[in-house]
């Protein structure tokens, strides 16, 4: 059973807001990705990390920033949003590279 | 060179009718996986198979069946006697090793399934 969660699943913030997008997940995987998405369109991997401390870029330049310290939490911040980031952020985890990703919910994220 | 192929973007099919949805990989790699997920309309991205490069026997799971096929670069997935519930988008995976031990995920961009009632 997949079990990985996203906070908030919508958020509608102003130009300019520092915000941070929540992902958990209870697998015990080492393997976890930020996706980001505009509605039903291409997958663009934004951060990735293989494990505690560890932490990369993707293949889409983000003006994001991620952090994994504990296994389970992987957060990704925003420090000034603005309206081009308006797009679904999706979290996943993997066991490893060449397994199976399993997703969270997203969070739908609205900068005005 | 790493590549994932979806070249339909959009198929639109009545309930009951079968639907093939076409992937093409490119990969250096002998040792490679493939995948197949649904994202439907709430977002949410669902696995479906997993399959390694050195099996090549089709799968069949109810109404889901795929056909790898090394020859092509092909791992297609066939939806049979669709129902409105298959309405989704459907993503073609590929993970394969950059470097010793290094595996690679990439993801095609998707074919949207709409079933008709």
């Amino acid at each position: 059973e997949a079990d990985i969660y996203q906070t908030p699943r919508y958020l509608v913030i102003g130009t300019g807001k520092k915000i941070t997008l929540e992902c958990s997940q209870t697998m015990g995987h080492d393997k976890m990705y930020w996706y980001q998405q505009d509605p039903g369109m291409e997958l663009h991997l934004i951060h990735y990390s293989y494990g505690v401390n560890s932490t990369e870029k993707g293949d889409l330049s983000s003006e994001s920033t991620v952090s994994r310290i504990r296994t389970e939490h992987f957060p990704l911040t925003l420090e000034s949003a603005r309206p081009s980031h308006t797009s679904q952020y999706l979290c996943a985890s993997s066991l490893s590279s060449y397994n199976e990703q399993f997703f969270g919910p997203g969070t739908r994220l609205t900068v005005l | 060179a790493q590549k994932v192929t979806q070249a339909q973007t959009e198929i639109s099919v009545v309930e009951k009718e079968d639907v093939t949805l076409d992937c093409v990989y490119e990969t250096r790699d002998t040792t490679y996986y493939l995948f197949w997920y649904k994202q439907p309309p709430s977002g949410e991205l669902v696995f479906l198979i997993r399959r390694n490069s050195f099996d090549e026997q089709n799968e069949i799971s109810g109404r889901y069946s795929w056909n790898f096929q090394k020859s092509t670069s092909s791992f297609n997935f066939t939806i049979t006697a669709s129902q409105v519930v298959d309405s989704a988008v459907y993503f073609c995976a590929l993970s394969d090793a950059i470097t010793s031990g290094t595996y690679k995920y990439i993801f095609g961009t998707g074919t949207r399934l709409k079933v008709l009632a």
